[in-house]
């Protein structure tokens, strides 16, 4: 168990539908970490946040965005959803935010499906 | 263009035998490099990892080997156990230490 709790694992939903994904990091982790990972690839950096701040964007698209609240959890909004935004989506804390070792605590994941 | 390549989706060792896990990569500044492990259902969990100040880092069965001038690393796993069968990432960080991600090799221990 890392510590790090997402929800829903498992979400089906229709395209154009809109979806919240929710993380709970590791217990004194201010940072929050958003991936995707399609079928038979690698993780895709989405987005990081810091104690409530945006540090960073990767290969976020405009049809989805992310906050980290006071109390240290996150949401992924996924909105406007098509068939290709079928993915597994993990969450990842770590203690410090950017230019650390690098270690991060994944959670399960959340596996969105788009029919 | 991937930055982090595993060219090898797929692995199988017989156990107790040496499992190597090979991974490339496209950028001479990387400079710090990650090994990551995941089971079925689970997210991945960190592992090793190794520093571009050495070109070797050890903990336990599992040794990671960096090769700067070929841009190159590997993960090998001695000796290979049931339980190691999972898919391994292996990882760097870009300059603003955001983790890059390879593709993944799927590692099969057969009994």
């Amino acid at each position: 168990d890392s510590g790090v709790t997402q929800t829903p694992k498992h979400l089906i939903t229709a395209t154009g539908q809109r979806v919240t994904l929710r993380c709970s990091p590791r217990s004194g982790d201010l940072s929050v970490y958003w991936y995707q990972q399609s079928l038979d690839q690698g993780l895709q950096f989405l987005i990081h946040y810091y104690n409530g701040e945006e540090r960073a964007k990767g290969n976020i698209l405009e049809r989805f965005s992310a906050q980290q609240f006071p109390d240290l959890h996150s949401e992924l909004n996924l909105s406007s959803l098509e068939l290709g935004d079928s993915a597994l989506y993990f969450c990842a804390s770590s203690v410090a935010g950017y230019r650390h070792t690098g270690e991060l605590f994944f959670g399960e994941g959340s596996r969105l499906t788009v029919l | 263009d991937q930055q982090v390549k595993q060219n090898s989706p797929s692995l199988s060792v017989q156990e107790g035998r040496i499992s190597i896990l090979n991974c490339d990569y496209t950028n001479s500044m990387f400079d710090y490099f990650l090994w990551y492990k995941k089971y079925p259902a689970e997210g991945p969990t960190f592992l090793i990892s190794i520093s571009s100040i050495k070109d070797k880092n050890e903990d336990g069965r599992f040794t990671v080997f960096l090769n700067k001038s070929a841009k190159h690393l590997s993960l090998h796993i001695v000796p290979s156990q049931p339980g190691d069968s999972a898919v391994y990432f292996c990882a760097t960080q870009d300059s603003n230490y955001q983790l890059i991600w390879g593709a993944g090799t799927k590692l099969i221990i057969k009994p």
